[in-house]
Order: structure tokens, then sequence, then C-alpha cells
């Protein structure tokens, strides 16, 4: 009830192209679903963020695509760049209790 | 500070032994996080602090866990008789609130001989 699913573990993408990374969740709940970049030796970033209220939220370069009824929301890269490269992070949260429940991580490789 | 500050930046211990990391948050940040970061295991909750309210410590391993924050500011998170699976780095996040998006500091990198 309490995990988030993310998938792939991994994932090398050419430059120019589109990275995509998703995650699951079970509970119903959960009302707040941003992911984190983080670069190694760094503490995650916060990258974007969406509520269920809205079905897509887009920021420049990237995209979240939200599913409530499938429970599931993905992250979409953009026009990939090696500068991406990064272990990318989703998270769940609900209510007023504040702490972020992680999926495992994806690390993404762009290729120039 | 600029950023959520924490030390040291690399702890290596032995078995057995004591330790203490520190973070600074960010001044104003009232909701305090550690969260613990193995590899290949995401990043693990371990205790949530709120303004003045009683900390979560919903997410710490076992009893040799246990954290601190003083003054509603800096936090200290005590490792007693460390274990070689102690061994990951430890990240501490503040936020404005516990609805408002995360700063994480760089961790303290743990490793236990």
């Amino acid at each position: 009830q309490q995990q988030v699913k993310q998938s792939p573990q991994s994932l090398i993408v050419q430059k120019g192209g589109i990275s995509i990374i998703n995650c699951a969740y079970e509970n119903t709940a959960f009302d707040y679903f941003p992911w984190y970049q983080q670069f190694p030796g760094k503490g995650p970033a916060l990258l974007i963020a969406i509520r269920p209220d809205v079905s897509e939220k887009k920021e420049g370069r990237f995209t979240i695509s939200f599913n409530k009824s499938a429970k599931q929301f993905s992250l979409h890269i953009m026009d990939s760049q090696p500068g991406d490269s990064a272990t990318y992070f989703c998270a769940a949260s609900w209510g007023s209790q504040g702490n972020l429940i992680f999926g495992k991580g994806t690390k993404l490789s762009v290729k120039p | 500070g600029a950023g959520v500050s924490q030390s040291p930046s690399n702890k290596v211990t032995e078995k057995g032994k004591d330790v203490e990391l520190r973070c600074d948050p960010i001044s104003g940040h009232t909701a305090l996080y550690w969260y613990r970061q193995s590899l290949g295991q995401g990043l693990e909750f371990l205790i949530y602090f709120q303004g003045n309210s009683a900390p979560d410590k919903s997410g710490l391993p076992s009893d040799r866990f246990s954290a601190e924050r003083t003054g509603g500011s800096v936090s200290t998170l005590t490792i007693q008789r460390t274990q070689q699976e102690d061994s990951a780095v430890y990240l501490c996040a503040s936020s404005l609130s516990s609805r408002a998006a995360y700063t994480f500091g760089s961790g303290t990198r743990l490793t236990v001989v």
C-alpha cells in the first residue's frame, strides 16, 4: 500500500530522444506526486510535481502525465540532453503527513 | 543558510561504535526529514520533524537509531552500535511546511568497517 513502484531501473537514450520513466502506486489517498533529480554526490532536487486534479503538467522539456484511474504517473523528458544524465526518483505523499514515499530510482544516461 | 548543510560529508567508523550525523536545515523551514539511501534501494524514510509536534519515527529501522531536533532547527541522527548494514548515504531535507518541496542536503556517506 505504501510503495511506489518505479521502472525502468536504468535507461539509455540518444541525445534528442524522449526519455520516459514510469511509476505506479496503490494508495488512493496519495495526492501529491513529485519527481526528483539527483546527480552523483548531491542530494535529490525537485524537478516537477503534480496533484491528481490534473492529468498533465509541463515545465520546459519535462512533462508529468498522470492517470488517476490506473494509479500511474510518468515523467517524459523531451529532446533529452547529456546534461540530463542523472538518477530520477518519483515520489508520493498524502494529506497532512508530509513524508514522501520514494520509488527506487531510474538511472538515465543520455548518449551524445 | 542558503541550503541544507550536513556534516560530516563522509564518516568511516568501526563496527560497534556510535556515530552522530548533523543536519542544519534552511532557516525558517519547519519540517525536517531524514532519509537513508542505499545502493539500488532508493530513499528510505527514517524520521520526520514538524514544528513542535512529536516526531514521526515510524521509519527508524531499529532502536539503535534515534534523532533529535533542538530548538526547531539543527537535527542530529544518532546510530548506536553501528553494523555493516548501516553503511549508506544519510540524507537530510527540510521544507517550509509538510506539504512543500523538499530541499535536500548532499548527505553523509557512512561506511562501517
